[in-house]
């Protein structure tokens, strides 16, 4: 049973455009979402998260929406660059009992 | 990175043979996790740690143990390691889960033949 879901495997954008990448969740628990980027051989990295009792959070060129009686967010990211090719995972938490991760999104951003 | 250092890289083994993965930190955080990521399903959590000698397991603990007799050093021992355990294992420590503030290592890849 799929907690966190991201239902889009690939997701390819033109340089410069909006990157949105988007994520479900059934768990009602979840008290934080975050977004992690990973390129191959490495560790995810921490991008930005969300308090459930928030509804948009931004950090620059990224931006996180929370829309809690859809149990969905969205990851934003304008405008994308090269750098930004990677794969994206979301995930949640309740308290400090560790992060749930969807499957992961491969975002690939074409010059 | 951070101050979290997984070892070894790189590990290959037979069938049947106990393995144990290190993660050792120099943050001082309190709470630990150890990951695994395979093809198809993310990274999901095998156990964690909320202190010394406090440990709690994870949604893939079968197979696995954990130690941590040191705030610094987090063990991750396959009693038994079976080719289902082939696998790119994560360690992440944190100082306010939930928050965001997890920070991952650079991972280990193991594989059992």
């Amino acid at each position: 049973d799929q907690q966190v879901k991201q239902n889009s495997p690939s997701l390819s954008v033109q340089e410069g455009r909006i990157s949105i990448l988007n994520c479900d969740y059934t768990n009602s628990m979840f008290d934080y979402f975050l977004w992690y980027k990973k390129y191959p051989a490495e560790g995810p990295t921490f991008l930005i998260s969300i308090s459930s009792i928030k509804d948009k959070n931004e950090d620059g060129r990224f931006t996180v929406f929370l829309n809690k009686s859809a149990k969905h967010l969205s990851l934003h990211i304008v405008p994308s660059q090269p750098g930004d090719s990677a794969v994206y995972f979301c995930a949640a938490s309740v308290s400090a009992d560790g992060l749930t991760f969807g499957k992961g999104t491969h975002l690939i951003i074409q010059p | 990175d951070a101050g979290i250092t997984q070892s070894p890289r790189h590990k290959v083994t037979e069938t049947g043979t106990p393995v144990t993965l290190r993660c050792h930190q120099t943050e001082n955080h309190r709470y630990m996790y150890w990951y695994r990521q395979d093809p198809g399903h993310g990274l999901r959590l095998i156990h964690y740690s909320y202190g010394v000698k406090d440990t709690d397991k994870g949604e893939v603990s079968d197979g696995y143990s954990v130690s941590r007799s040191k705030t610094e050093d987090f063990l991750l021992t396959l009693e038994s390691a079976t080719s289902s355990q082939t696998s790119v294992y994560f360690c992440a420590i944190s100082e306010r889960p939930g928050t965001g503030g997890y920070t991952f290592g650079s991972g280990t890849r193991l594989t059992v033949v």
